[in-house]
């Protein structure tokens, strides 16, 4: 089956940290969503990446599509108190909304 | 304002019991998802409907049923034959053409009694 691996499991970082986590795979998949989790609630859509190569930011996030479109990496610059949470990365093929979250990073930040 | 509402927040189930799970959307989304979340595991895809009265079976759907009679609606049932139900309960909406950007809602977390 599909092996998907997130890194690392959990951060606790110091505000204005720099953060960086990714997701490899043995299998090629066509997108790369990024999603992030705040406790009790349900997970909001942060980045979404359609093409092997791509680099796309959405405010202090920057994310990547690898070139072998097996991996992808999500930065966060100059991390702050809300940026707490947990962080899916979330592969997809094809059009069916069927897709293999990875297991999580939990991040926690300290003021 | 358009959204996704799962109730009840919090669950409890006793043995042998069926319980079922609301899941209701405003968005006019075509396509629904259930998900179920472990603690310190990803998500895992239970059911998927991508129009009214036709639903599939995701990774894990032993011990869980569906319908889907109304564009709007979603139930989730978790029956007795489910014998580790404890977990968070997502589900999710999207539009066609762009299944992968699911919409959330904000969860039940069953537990067993």
């Amino acid at each position: 089956g599909q092996q998907l691996n997130q890194s690392p499991q959990s951060m606790f970082i110091q505000e204005g940290e720099d953060v960086s986590m990714n997701c490899t795979s043995s299998s090629i998949f066509n997108t790369w969503l990024w999603y992030k989790q705040e406790p009790g609630e349900g997970p909001v859509l942060l980045i979404a990446l359609y093409k092997a190569g791509e680099l796309t930011s959405n405010g202090r996030l920057t994310a990547q599509f690898g070139i072998t479109r097996k991996d992808s990496f999500l930065n966060i610059s100059a991390s702050i108190p809300s940026d707490v949470g947990i962080y899916f990365c979330a592969p997809g093929s094809g059009n069916t909304g069927k897709l293999i979250f990875g297991q999580g990073t939990t991040l926690q930040v300290k003021p | 304002d358009g959204g996704i509402t799962q109730s009840p927040k919090y669950l409890f189930r006793k043995e042998g019991q069926n319980v079922t799970l609301s899941c209701e959307q405003n968005l006019n989304h075509d396509a629904m998802y259930w998900y179920r979340q472990d603690p310190g595991q990803g998500l895992r895809l239970i059911y998927y409907s991508q129009i009214v009265n036709d639903f599939q079976k995701g990774d894990i759907a032993e011990g869980y049923s569906v319908s889907r009679e109304k564009k709007e609606s979603f139930p989730l049932t978790v029956t007795s034959a489910q014998k580790n139900p404890t977990a968070f309960y997502l589900c999710a909406s999207s539009i066609t053409g762009t299944r992968e950007k699911l919409f959330f809602g904000s969860g039940t977390q069953l537990s067993v009694l």
